[in-house]
């Protein structure tokens, strides 16, 4: 079945520091959504990529389509310890209408 | 923006009981409801799709004599965890699903069976 793994696993970073996601998914998809969920916390809906090589900007945060569809990253610039959380990516197969999380990265930011 | 809440947000049940969860779109209307499990630091797994009118879609490995989902009306699902036991013990969280296939999750329910 469909496997959407993230990378890194863990990522602790100085505040100020960059950080990025990345998001691989076994088959193609048809689009790609990004949540972030805080300690404690539901995931919370960031954005959602539809078209091959699509890049999409808020604020800090910038998201990336892959060209094949298959992959995805979320980079976050100068790092704040609001970011702290653990980030989702969740790939809509083709075929289907249903959602499949990702792994999972979660962000340590420490000041 | 879109709110989806939970009841309860944390139940004890005993072994051998059932227990009812409740999924609520409180400012729009969802047809299509999901619902995942989730383990402590891991990801979430969707269990089941729940659409408004029909049967529920269980994903593979999922009992659905076990958990029983209903979704009565476009605001709210039900999910029914039938003879607990300690193993099912986790934190169930809906979602409810927008106009641009976006999801709204509810706060999640921790359920610990003894």
């Amino acid at each position: 079945g469909q496997q959407v793994m993230q990378i890194p696993q863990y990522q602790h970073v100085q505040e100020g520091e960059d950080f990025t996601t990345y998001c691989n998914s076994s088959t193609t998809l048809s689009n790609i959504q990004w949540y972030k969920q805080r300690p404690g916390g539901h995931p919370v809906f960031l954005i959602q990529l539809v078209k091959s090589g699509e890049v999409k900007k808020q604020k800090r945060l910038t998201f990336q389509f892959g060209e094949a569809k298959k992959n995805s990253s979320l980079h976050i610039t100068a790092t704040q310890t609001t970011d702290v959380g653990t980030y989702f990516c969740a790939g809509r197969d083709s075929g289907t209408y249903k959602y499949i999380f990702g792994t999972g990265t979660r962000l340590k930011v420490l000041a | 923006g879109a709110v989806v809440s939970q009841h309860p947000s944390r139940v004890i049940c005993k072994s051998g009981t059932s227990v009812k969860i409740e999924c609520r779109s409180l400012d729009f209307q969802a047809t299509t409801m999901f619902w995942y499990r989730q383990f402590p630091k891991q990801s979430l797994m969707l269990m089941a799709t729940s659409n408004e009118g029909s049967k529920a879609t269980y994903e593979q490995g999922v009992e659905k004599d076990k958990f029983l989902i209903n979704h009565a009306s476009l605001t709210l699902s039900t999910l029914t965890v039938t003879s607990a036991h300690p193993e099912d013990s986790s934190f169930y969280i809906c979602s409810a699903m927008g106009l641009a296939n976006e999801q709204y999750f509810g706060p999640g329910t921790r359920l610990t069976v003894t």
